[in-house]
């Protein structure tokens, strides 16, 4: 089992590119996640999903966008990279009901230069 | 103030000590995780917690619902659990927003030789 696999691990960007941050789950779940973590902070929700054609934002939702045509895949966008954005992002995938747990990809290592 | 405060932010033992990291939170909760982030990354679940106690291996999570509260414990600690550790909640309200989890900053492990 593939469990959650995000694509690229690793990325340099200059400000004002954009990019596509990838994430797809084999598990059927309903429910998925994009984080940030930055140094010394805890993750931040950035956007999630309930399920195909649903999203909504996080607590810090600014300068990204999502979107969600699959159950499979949950795909995160940089419109115009900031240097504020350099931060590790993780996708994370739940069954959503009840208390279950969340599984998350191995992130991606973004830095805007 | 932030809603899940983690206590020590490092902590370090020497192989074969019984280890206390403590998670404190300020919202009413249907539930709480404890995950752990290994050095390459990647993160993972290890307990979900609504009440009482939970028993993995030498770990061992505790909730005191009342006191706001939970300990993750780990006994005859090894090196190979050296890692962040991370406390998050997943608030009353979590029902009508995704089941979304408030993360504590975590509390970095070093268990030497």
């Amino acid at each position: 089992n593939a469990g959650v696999t995000q694509t690229p691990k690793f990325r340099i960007l200059k400000i004002g590119q954009s990019m596509t941050l990838q994430c797809a789950q084999d598990m059927n779940h309903n429910y998925m996640y994009w984080y940030r973590q930055d140094p010394g902070m805890g993750l931040k929700l950035i956007y999630y999903s309930v399920g195909a054609g649903i999203t909504d934002k996080g607590e810090v939702p600014n300068g990204y966008n999502v979107s969600r045509s699959t159950t499979e895949d949950f795909p995160l966008r940089l419109e115009l990279a900031a240097p504020s954005q350099t931060s590790v992002y993780f996708c994370a995938s739940g069954k959503g009901k009840g208390n279950q747990p969340q599984h998350f990809g191995d992130g991606t290592r973004l830095s805007i230069l | 103030k932030n809603e899940v405060e983690q206590s020590p932010q490092n902590l370090t033992a020497q192989e074969g000590e019984f280890i206390t990291i403590n998670c404190s939170y300020s919202v009413g909760i249907s539930a709480l995780h404890w995950l752990q982030q290994h050095p390459g990354g990647g993160i993972v679940s290890l307990f979900m917690l609504s009440s009482g106690k939970k028993k993995h291996g030498r770990l061992i999570a505790t909730i005191n619902i009342q006191e706001k509260h939970s300990s993750l414990h780990i006994t005859a600690s090894h090196p190979r659990d050296s890692a962040v550790y991370i406390c998050a909640v997943r608030a009353m309200s979590g029902e009508t927003s995704g089941s979304r989890l408030t993360f504590g900053e975590g509390t970095q492990l070093t268990v030497n030789p």
